[in-house]
């Protein structure tokens, strides 16, 4: 079975730049996660859809950010424009959910997108 | 609102010695916690986690994780360090309902001694 997919693994833009970064969850995995490391710091939950829904969006630092999820399989995460503090690691995972009357509590993550913005 | 403190963000034992990683929680209802590792260049790789039940969780590699509800802890240990444990890893928690979000310590990196 084919783990969390991301794409690109890095990505170098100048500021101002727009930049696109992709996800493609676990077949079959209902949410899907997005995290961010900024160097040096704590893991941060960014957002979570459920199917095609956000479910929680709380963690968007700014409208810069947009998440989509059209179809409820891949994702998208486009930062525009790019600013230097967006740069960092950026995680995807995702995870079963609900299932056959039981919770699974494993998010399974990529491998994530390194992002420089200078 | 959840928390998660990593004492140490650097730790080194010798191969073969024993592995204790720190990590204190807060949380204000019984929380779910895990340990993530990531390995160079790959991504975070659930180790162990614990929900409900017995307290004392085994995972993979060898590592276990003991739920102290008295102290807010869940230390990561491992009885005898291996080349291949050096990596970095990550304490995790989220609620035990509701919304699924992780919040994530700010990591430990391991380093093994030869």
């Amino acid at each position: 079975e084919a783990g969390v997919t991301q794409f690109p693994s890095h990505s170098v833009i100048e500021k101002g730049q727009t930049v696109t970064l992709r996800c493609d969850p676990i077949s079959g995995h209902d949410n899907l996660y997005w995290y961010r490391r900024v160097m040096g710091k704590e893991i941060k939950f960014l957002l979570h859809f459920v199917k095609e829904s956000k479910q929680d969006e709380s963690g968007m630092p700014n409208n810069r950010f947009l998440a989509e999820r059209t179809g409820g399989t891949y994702s998208t995460l486009k930062v525009q424009p790019a600013e230097l503090e967006d740069s960092g690691v950026y995680f995807c995972a995702s995870s079963q959910g609900r299932t056959s009357g039981s919770w699974t509590y494993e998010q399974y993550f990529g491998p994530g997108t390194r992002l420089t913005v200078t | 609102a959840q928390s998660v403190t990593q004492l140490g963000s650097h730790v080194s034992v010798s191969e073969g010695a024993l592995v204790l990683l720190r990590c204190n929680y807060s949380s204000s209802v019984p929380p779910y916690l895990f340990w993530y590792v990531q390995y160079p260049n790959q991504g975070l790789q659930l180790l162990l986690k614990y929900t409900t039940g017995a307290t004392l969780v085994k995972g993979i590699n060898g590592f276990e994780a003991e739920f102290k509800k008295s102290e807010t802890s869940f230390h990561l240990t491992k009885p005898s360090a291996h080349m291949s444990d050096a990596a970095e890893y990550f304490c995790a928690v989220r609620l035990n309902f509701g919304n699924e979000k992780l919040t994530f310590g700010t990591g430990t990196r391991l380093t093994i001694i030869p």
